[in-house]
């Protein structure tokens, strides 16, 4: 079944200990993004990557970091987690060559929270 | 820059009445793409439709419709008959088709069918 597959569904973590979010694709896409969800603000883009080795900054990329050694997998990093960095988190992945303009496919989302 | 409106944050209606979810969009590119995406309470992402900046024609898919007007930077969701299982969070996107391809988000609507 083609997904993406984030872990864990739920964090609840300490100010300053570091954390990885996985995500994890199974349609050998070269798009993968990371999104943060806040109420009555929507999604915002964090970091994406349009292949291998290959990322960029999003709207709000403070805080994060990211990888893409594989084509699989895009792990989200928070080196010192904050409690402004309590949100939702989705993962998402598109088809080749197209990046964003394509349907987005979207892991099941991680809520974090930071206290 | 790209810019997506949502004035709608919250709608209620009864069951079988039929509602309009509004997108107002702002960019400068010639060329661009066009998202809705549901978010039910179970908080998953669900891709509805994808249109292109050339393709004007009105779209229906079931009780679904959607109504592209470049004149007025709008893409305009409504559902007719609405249903309980229609409650959810609705995203307007938009996507450029820049090397760096971005979907920046709308704020969302969110819309309680009530029985």
């Amino acid at each position: 079944e083609a997904q993406v597959t984030q872990n864990p569904r739920y964090l609840i973590t300490v100010t300053g200990k570091k954390l990885t979010v996985t995500c994890s694709q199974n349609m050998n896409h070269e798009y993968m993004s990371w999104y943060r969800q806040d109420p009555g603000l929507g999604l915002r883009q964090i970091y994406y990557s349009m292949n291998v080795e290959v990322t960029d900054k999003g709207d709000v990329p403070e805080g994060y970091k990211v990888s893409r050694k594989e084509k699989r997998n895009f792990p989200l990093i928070l080196e010192s987690p904050s409690p402004n960095q309590t949100s939702l988190y989705f993962c998402a992945s598109s088809s080749p060559r197209q990046g964003a303009n394509e349907k987005l496919f979207f892991g099941s989302g991680t809520q974090l929270s930071v206290l | 820059a790209q810019k997506v409106t949502q004035a709608q944050t919250e709608i209620s209606v009864v069951e079988k009445e039929d509602v309009t979810l509004d997108c107002v969009y702002e960019t400068r590119d010639t060329t661009y793409y066009l998202f809705w995406y549901k978010q039910p309470p179970s908080g998953e992402l669900v891709f509805l439709i994808r249109r292109n900046s050339f393709d004007e024609q009105n779209e229906i898919s079931g009780r679904y419709s959607w109504n592209f007007q470049k004149s007025t930077s709008s893409f305009n969701f409504t559902i007719t008959a609405s249903q309980v299982v229609d409650s959810a969070v609705y995203f307007c996107a938009l996507s450029d088709t820049g090397a760096n391809s971005k979907l920046t988000f709308g704020k969302g609507i969110t819309l309680s069918v009530r029985p």
